[in-house]
């Protein structure tokens, strides 16, 4: 089992439309969950942090933490085509452990 | 507020070379922490640097090392280079040792082994 996992995706959604992202991850005393951008030739970028359980909204995109089930999700709405990148999860403990990654596409 | 620069851009090597990655942390971060990226794939940790001690690795062999220094710039450096050492190398600065810091990451050093 990888420590972080995404949906394998690709995902593509139409323009203005609801994306989610997900991620589960193994190691259960996990504190802090971020999700990154990533666009084709560039490094990640932050969007969003949580560490509590719940919702946490910023803008467009919304973190969603449930502890119990290990998992993590990004929820961005009104999608735009230049939200078109890669999505990383990334969950720190010990390290900063990344998954794989979703590649979004969003259509005009 | 200067960012996290990463030298050089790009390279090529020779399988069994050595080679070494250059980093400048965003200023006012202590912690420097190194990762690999295989096209496709997550980054992957390599390890972490603060207060010039390597504090943290990832499942790398030991030919992957790396210094801090006092102005908490790092260098990776990686021995008997091998194909698949083929990457975008990144480095990433944040402010102390625990994993709970967001990571500002460099622009990354594309690494091609031939």
């Amino acid at each position: 089992q990888k420590e972080v996992e995404q949906n394998s995706g690709p995902l593509s959604v139409p323009e203005g439309a609801i994306a989610s992202l997900n991620c589960t991850y193994s190691d259960r005393v996990s504190q802090s969950f971020f999700w990154y951008r990533q666009y084709s030739g560039k490094s990640p970028e932050l969007i969003m942090s949580i560490y509590s359980n719940g919702d946490k909204e910023d803008g467009r995109f919304t973190a969603q933490l449930n502890k119990a089930s290990q998992y993590v999700s990004l929820l961005i709405r009104d999608s735009q085509p230049s939200d078109s990148a890669t999505y990383l999860c990334a969950v720190g403990n010990n390290d900063m452990r990344f998954g794989a990654g979703t590649r979004l596409t969003v259509k005009p | 507020e200067t960012g996290v620069t990463q030298s050089p851009t790009h390279l090529i090597k020779t399988r069994g070379q050595q080679v070494t990655l250059r980093c400048s942390s965003q200023s006012g971060h202590n912690t420097v922490s190194w990762y690999q990226q295989a096209l496709g794939q997550g980054p992957q940790f390599i390890f972490q640097y603060y207060r010039e001690e390597e504090n943290g690795r990832g499942n790398f062999p030991p030919r992957f090392s790396g210094l801090q220094f006092p102005n908490y710039s790092s260098e990776l450096n990686v021995n008997a280079l091998e194909l698949d050492d083929s990457a975008l190398y990144l480095c990433a600065s944040s402010s102390g040792t625990a994993y709970n810091s967001p990571l500002h990451f460099g622009n990354g050093t594309r690494l091609t082994v031939t």
